[in-house]
């Protein structure tokens, strides 16, 4: 069983285009996260979501909005796609009040905006 | 803040010879170390982490790393190395303090490990 999926795993788009990517664990967690991988393998959070708080990187535009329906997904929602978005994007859960926190990552969505 | 430094882009290594892969981190406070290894077109997996205890710490695949907290250093080690090693490895740091935004974890830029046959 997958432990973080992420659907779809390839998205293909044209700019200006709003486009989601959806993210369901079934680890049992209750913090998740979005992560975002340049062409140079970089890896930078992006947004954090445990029980109702959002806790955002204040380098994100506000194009990028999380939206979790329950504690097993967050699915993340762009709007106004530029060129500069196009990376790999990385869903992620853990336990948030372990300190054994290892995070669980999903297999990543490869966005390419033409 | 706290932030993590891989200094070697790269590290190419012959099958069979043993391994290191750096990292030095910075935090206010005790840190929790990780390593994440990311094979070609996948995402990042656990291999081992630091809480407190023991400096030196097992992970999966036969891999450890070695806790230094006067040189601040995570460095991550395996004695021989498998071409099957391959891959994009990536050290993280959380600050031991609890608050908002204590739970997330900072990572490096990676460090790209070559095993030659």
């Amino acid at each position: 069983d997958t432990a973080v999926s992420q659907t779809p795993k390839y998205l293909v788009t044209q700019m200006g285009n709003d486009k989601s990517i959806k993210c369901e664990q079934n680890l049992g967690h209750d913090t998740m996260y979005w992560y975002k991988q340049d062409s140079k393998k970089f890896l930078k959070i992006m947004f954090s979501y445990n029980n109702k708080e959002l806790i955002i990187n204040e380098t994100v535009p506000n194009r990028f909005s999380p939206k979790s329906p329950d504690k097993a997904h967050l699915n993340l929602h762009i709007n106004s796609l530029e060129l500069g978005d196009s990376a790999v994007y990385f869903c992620a859960s853990s336990k948030r009040d372990s300190k054994y926190n290892e995070q669980f990552f999903g297999p990543g969505t490869r966005l390419t905006v033409l | 803040a706290q932030s993590v430094a891989q200094p070697e882009d790269q590290v190419n290594v012959a099958e069979g010879n043993p391994l290191t892969v750096k990292c030095t981190y910075s935090v206010s406070g005790n840190p929790y170390l990780f390593w994440y290894v990311q094979y070609p077109n996948r995402g990042l997996q656990f291999l081992l982490k630091y809480i407190t205890g023991d400096n030196l710490v097992k992970g999966s695949y036969g891999f450890e790393a070695e806790f230094n907290k006067s040189q601040t250093s995570f460095h991550l080690k395996k004695p021989s190395a498998l071409v099957s090693d391959s891959a994009l490895y990536f050290c993280a740091v959380r600050a031991s303090y609890s608050g908002a935004g204590s739970y997330q974890l900072t990572f490096g830029k990676g460090t790209k490990l070559s095993v030659i046959p």
